[in-house]
């Protein structure tokens, strides 16, 4: 059983697109993020999650949104999609705010 | 071996010898800190963690150091095994932000 589980785990996609990516986790946990890796592997918040109420909003274009219709899920919408958000989303988990995660194991976007 | 977390340096370890990954962490507010490893096409999965009034901690073959002076970190890897190949991260938090900054990663590569 995944604990934390991302769909799709590959998208490519026209520049201009809209599109999603889904996050669920079966933890019970009260906290959920969304983290971007560059090709250079650096990880960086993007949104955060408690009990469905934002609580982090990093400098990210409003183009991404999240949503979190309740505590086990944390979607991500991106609109007008550009060369530059081509990267790796993890979503993750944690029992509280600041514990140790539980990180999903990635959805790569590809944006052409 | 030895390496310094900049720029995803690759660390080159036999097998069985031990390893030392460093992190010079950012924030001297930090009170929080994790070491991650991340497989290729995997998520980050924790490994270890401290807390600011701690030195050291250990765990099974891994053992986290902690140099507030210095704002260092590091990650003693005994044995090193095959399966210990991947990327590293140290991550660093304090309890109000809600969030964890992660360092630039350390490539380990396991020689036979």
């Amino acid at each position: 059983d995944t604990a934390v589980s991302q769909t799709p785990k590959y998208l490519v996609t026209q520049m201009g697109n809209d599109k999603s990516i889904k996050c669920e986790q079966n933890l019970g946990h009260d906290t959920m993020y969304w983290y971007k890796q560059d090709s250079k592997k650096f990880l960086k918040i993007m949104f955060s999650y408690n009990n469905k109420e934002l609580i982090i909003n990093e400098t990210v274009p409003n183009r991404f949104s999240p949503k979190s219709p309740d505590k086990a899920h944390l979607n991500l919408h991106i609109n007008s999609l550009e060369l530059g958000d081509s990267a790796v989303y993890f979503c993750a988990s944690s029992q509280e705010i600041n514990y140790g995660y539980t990180f999903g194991s990635g959805t790569r976007l590809t944006v052409v | 071996g030895e390496s310094v977390g900049l720029h995803l340096p690759t660390l080159s370890v036999q097998e069985g010898d031990n390893s030392i990954i460093n992190c010079a962490y950012s924030n001297s507010a930090s009170d929080y800190f994790i070491w991650y490893k991340q497989e290729s096409g995997k998520g980050p999965q924790f490994i270890i963690d401290i807390r600011s009034n701690m030195d050291k901690r250990q765990g099974q073959r891994v053992t986290v150091l902690l140099n507030k002076t210095v704002k260092h970190l590091s990650l003693q890897i005994a044995a090193t095994q095959p399966g210990d190949s991947a990327v590293y991260f140290c991550a660093e938090t304090k309890g109000s932000w809600g969030k964890f900054q992660f360092g630039a990663g350390t490539q380990v590569v396991v020689t036979p």
